[in-house]
């Protein structure tokens, strides 16, 4: 069974605060992605990596950067946090991409930044 | 940009009713079309899946119908049980702009209530 998992389930920041997300997967995946969830809004990508030390920028990167230093895991930043980046927060990674797809997802970290 | 829009945003059914979820997709080239459940609490999860070559697949009491013409899918849940209660995400893959990845774009999300 593939475990996704992110070391923080619920954070409150402050406004201006550097913020780590930690993810990590434990199946060998290849490809890794972070999310972010708003009601009425779905999944909306925020960058994601298909090898080591490479990113790519998703629908929604601005305010976000991401590292990707070894294989099994990939972590989002939020150099300043501001309050339109509470959400909640999901780590996902996939064997393939594309057709036939599957994407794991980790529990999720809900972020409030006050 | 490409999108997935996903009708209705809120569904009630009586137990044992059928549950129908439909999405829309922009991207004429998407050839994969996933379904994930997200229980409350919980993390999203895949049930069921098509690819561009098939018009319908079924898996129990749930099956995806796929109109590559008309560029929609839809998800379709016989006998509801309390159980499917949950948020369903319908997905497309797409090419990320410039780039020969391709990526997977979620609809917005139906939450599916089913009344005892």
């Amino acid at each position: 069974d593939v475990k996704v998992t992110q070391s923080s389930r619920y954070l409150v920041k402050r406004t201006g605060e550097k913020v780590f997300l930690e993810c990590v997967q434990d199946m060998d995946h290849e490809n890794m992605f972070w999310y972010r969830q708003d009601p009425g809004l779905g999944l909306r990508l925020i960058y994601f990596s298909y090898d080591v030390k490479m990113k790519e920028k998703g629908d929604i990167p601005e305010g976000y950067s991401v590292s990707r230093e070894k294989k099994e895991r990939f972590s989002l930043i939020l150099e300043s946090a501001s309050t339109n980046q509470t959400s909640m927060y999901l780590c996902a990674s996939s064997l393939v991409v594309g057709p036939g797809e599957i994407q794991t997802f980790g529990a999720g970290s809900r972020l409030t930044v006050l | 940009g490409e999108n997935v829009e996903q009708h209705p945003s809120t569904l009630s059914v009586q137990e044992g009713d059928s549950a129908v979820i439909k999405c829309t997709y922009s991207d004429s080239a998407s050839n994969y079309f996933p379904w994930y459940k997200q229980e409350l609490g919980k993390r999203p999860q895949l049930i069921i899946d098509i690819r561009s070559n098939v018009g319908e697949k079924k898996d129990q009491r749930i099956a995806v119908t796929l109109n590559k013409t008309a560029k929609h899918f839809s998800l379709h849940i016989t006998e509801t049980q309390p159980e499917d209660s949950a948020v369903y995400f319908c997905a497309a893959t797409t090419k990320l702009g410039g780039t020969s990845y391709d990526k997977v774009i979620f609809g917005p999300g139906t939450s599916l209530s089913v009344i005892p």
